[in-house]
């Protein structure tokens, strides 16, 4: 089965710094999606930013980018001049091919809390 | 806002109690999916319903049942409900079942049994 591991339950960065939240995860497929989702105090889950597992350029939004590593599972969002809105629960999240039992539901991991100091 | 609507915002409700909680999604969007996030078991997949069929079954207790109405929306019925039920219930709603579909969330709906 797949997992989806976050290793850091919290980190703090300062307003203007970068951060990176780390996430790996296991799969024996080669096709699949992986995302980061923000979820503020508001409970909203906002999708942040995907990555398609056959494309090895890293994806980019604004000031947010991911390091795809699909050798070795991991897949790291990082956060480059830290807002005080930044501030939340960060998912990251695998997507499997539509085969199967999997059409398309997503995994989770359990989250990383980030805070944002001013 | 993600044009996911769920209802209510919020439930309060007894044990051995029955709730259905009520998900429009997306116009347009054939699928759509249901979430559980609990502080122990963190955001898990309950079930997911394609254009009004049942497409895939996660963790989903047998208490819980859910269905697909032909104008799209989704309900998720709990029955028998435990103090261990207590979590925030999210819908999403994608476009299709494809590869490369985006699921948009509702703001969810937050159960309470006591």
């Amino acid at each position: 089965a797949q997992t989806v591991t976050q290793s850091q339950p919290e980190m703090s960065v300062q307003e203007a710094e970068t951060v990176t939240l780390s996430c790996t995860y296991d799969t024996s497929e080669s096709d699949y999606y992986l995302f980061w989702y923000k979820q503020p105090p508001s409970r909203q889950m906002i999708l942040v930013i995907r990555q398609e597992a056959y494309k090895q350029q890293n994806a980019t939004e604004n000031r947010f980018s991911v390091n795809f590593q699909k050798a070795a599972k991991s897949f790291s969002l990082k956060i480059s001049d830290s807002q005080l809105g930044d501030a939340a629960m960060y998912f990251c999240a695998y997507r499997g091919p539509f085969y199967g039992g999997s059409q398309g539901n997503l995994i989770f991991g359990k989250g990383t809390k980030l805070s944002v100091k001013p | 806002d993600s044009g996911v609507t769920q209802t209510p915002k919020h439930l309060i409700t007894a044990t051995g109690q029955r709730v259905t909680l009520r998900c429009s999604p997306r116009s347009g969007d054939l699928s759509v999916y249901w979430y559980q996030q609990s502080l122990d078991q963190g955001l898990q997949f309950l079930i997911q319903y394609y254009n009004g069929e049942e497409r895939a079954k996660g963790n989903i207790l047998e208490r819980f049942s859910a269905q697909q109405f032909p104008d799209l929306h989704s309900e998720l019925n709990l029955s028998s409900l435990e103090l261990g039920d207590s979590a925030l219930y999210f819908c999403a709603s994608s476009v299709s079942a494809g590869k490369n579909t985006e699921a948009f969330f509702g703001q969810g709906t937050r159960l309470t049994v006591v």
